[in-house]
């Protein structure tokens, strides 16, 4: 049972280069999550998927599109990254009911 | 703006010394409150959460955390730090005006124990 599983770990990109980040979780929630961590700000939510086939946006989503491919997996894309979207995410799901939140191991991303 | 505020950013404290870390919540109405902690280079992990009854919850490795509604607060404490607790303690709010779909997280704080 391996939880929230994000991929990659870490990643170096240039600005203005594109890529995905992938989550997937083996819990069978409804509920997935992607949040960015930045010092002295905490965990901030960028965008939220409460069903498969439902996304709605969080705190600070511009910059990011979100795709809930099945309710496994969940990914967020940076179409042009900007250094600005340099920062530690996490991608979380949560039980019905949101009684707990569980996070993935998270993903360093440094835009250059 | 509803908000989590966590006023303490930093703490240094001795092993053995007694623990409190200040959370407050403006959100009305009924709330679900959690206590994370993120170990140094780790994901972040649920120490302890309150959604009814007693208010004074017991988590995990000797964490406790009291909720007291008239001053919307959820703060942490533990008798007797040890070095182990040195991470960064993260207080989140799961609200009814979000349809409890979203867990809003403080700013963190992060706790050095020194041995």
């Amino acid at each position: 049972n391996a939880g929230v599983t994000q991929t990659p770990k870490f990643q170096v990109l240039k600005t203005g280069q594109s890529m995905t980040l992938q989550c997937a979780q083996d819990m069978n929630h409804n509920s997935m999550y992607w949040y960015r961590q930045d010092p002295g700000m905490g965990l901030r939510l960028i965008y939220y998927s409460a069903s498969e086939g439902t996304t709605d946006k969080g705190e600070v989503p511009n910059g990011y599109n979100v795709s809930r491919l099945n309710k496994r997996e969940f990914s967020l894309r940076l179409e042009s990254a900007a250094p600005s979207q340099t920062s530690v995410y996490f991608c979380a799901s949560s039980s019905p009911g949101f009684t707990e939140a569980f996070f993935g191991q998270g993903t360093r991303l440094t835009v250059v | 703006a509803q908000s989590v505020s966590q006023h303490n950013h930093h703490v240094i404290l001795s092993e053995a010394a007694s623990l409190e870390l200040g959370c407050n919540y403006s959100y009305g109405g009924t709330v679900n409150l959690f206590w994370y902690v993120q170990y140094p280079g780790q994901h972040l992990q649920l120490l302890l959460k309150y959604f009814s009854g007693d208010p004074l919850v017991k988590g995990i490795k000797g964490f406790e955390a009291e909720f007291i509604k008239s001053k919307f607060s959820f703060n942490l404490r533990k008798p007797s730090v040890q070095w182990s607790d040195t991470a960064e303690y993260f207080c989140a709010v799961n609200a009814p005006n979000t349809g409890f779909q979203k867990l809003v997280f403080g700013t963190g704080t992060r706790l050095l124990v020194s041995p």
